[in-house]
């Protein structure tokens, strides 16, 4: 079964500081990750995925498949990136395009 | 950026009664689409993948005759809310996926509908 999860509902860090939301999964073959963001009266948008290993608003997230992990970290936090982070999975090819989404992350950055 | 809306943005329904919620790609077109459910400060599950042309498929525990999903075209899907009681009070959100570059379906999401039953 495919599962992810978000172990911090709130998060909270000072403005300028790191940050670090983290995301653990349990999938038997070679997940994709995503995190989606929604910032507040926003649609969710997609932040990031693994296999582009790219930097976004300054954001990483590196897959960790011996820890199972997709943590999402950003080196100094603004308060601009206050919003509802959600750590996503889609695997397998039968349900090649489903996403099953962790439970949220609520950052707030504060000044 | 491919966009997807939903109609309505928000309704009020009496308990008993029947509500229509639909979800269009504006930009594109979507052979598949997607229909979450997401309670107050809790995360999307996944209701049923719409497909077009042929009967959606609904995920465990799903009552696909209370949730009628009906994806007539390749721009819109809906969702229909049968006999509809308090506990169905929720925020709905639909999603699409487009063809991206390198072969990734980017999902797209809708702003969500509010349902409150009354």
């Amino acid at each position: 079964a495919q599962r992810v999860t978000q172990p911090e509902k709130l998060l909270s860090v000072f403005k300028g500081a790191p940050v670090e939301l983290k995301c653990n999964y349990s999938y038997s073959g070679s997940p994709e990750l995503f995190w989606y963001v929604q910032y507040s009266r926003q649609r969710l948008q997609l932040l990031l995925r693994h296999i582009s290993r790219e930097s976004i608003k300054g954001f990483t997230a590196d897959l960790n498949k011996g820890e199972t992990s997709f943590h999402l970290k950003k080196p100094f936090a603004q308060e601009e990136d206050s919003a509802m982070y959600y750590c996503a999975l889609r695997g397998g090819v039968q349900g090649a395009q489903k996403l099953v989404f962790g439970q949220g992350t609520r950052l707030t950055i504060n000044p | 950026g491919a966009v997807v809306s939903q109609h309505p943005s928000w309704v009020i329904c009496k308990s008993g009664t029947s509500v229509k919620i639909e979800c269009r790609s504006l930009d594109f077109q979507a052979t598949t689409m997607f229909w979450y459910r997401q309670f107050p400060k809790q995360s999307l599950m996944l209701m049923a993948t719409s497909n077009e042309g042929s009967k959606a498929t609904y995920e465990q525990g799903v009552e696909k005759d209370k949730f009628l999903i009906n994806h007539a075209s390749l721009t819109l899907s809906t969702l229909t809310v049968t006999s509809a009681h308090p506990e169905d009070s929720s925020f709905y959100i639909c999603s699409a996926p487009r063809a991206g570059a390198r072969s990734y379906n980017e999902q797209f999401f809708g702003p969500g509908t509010r349902l409150t039953v009354l």
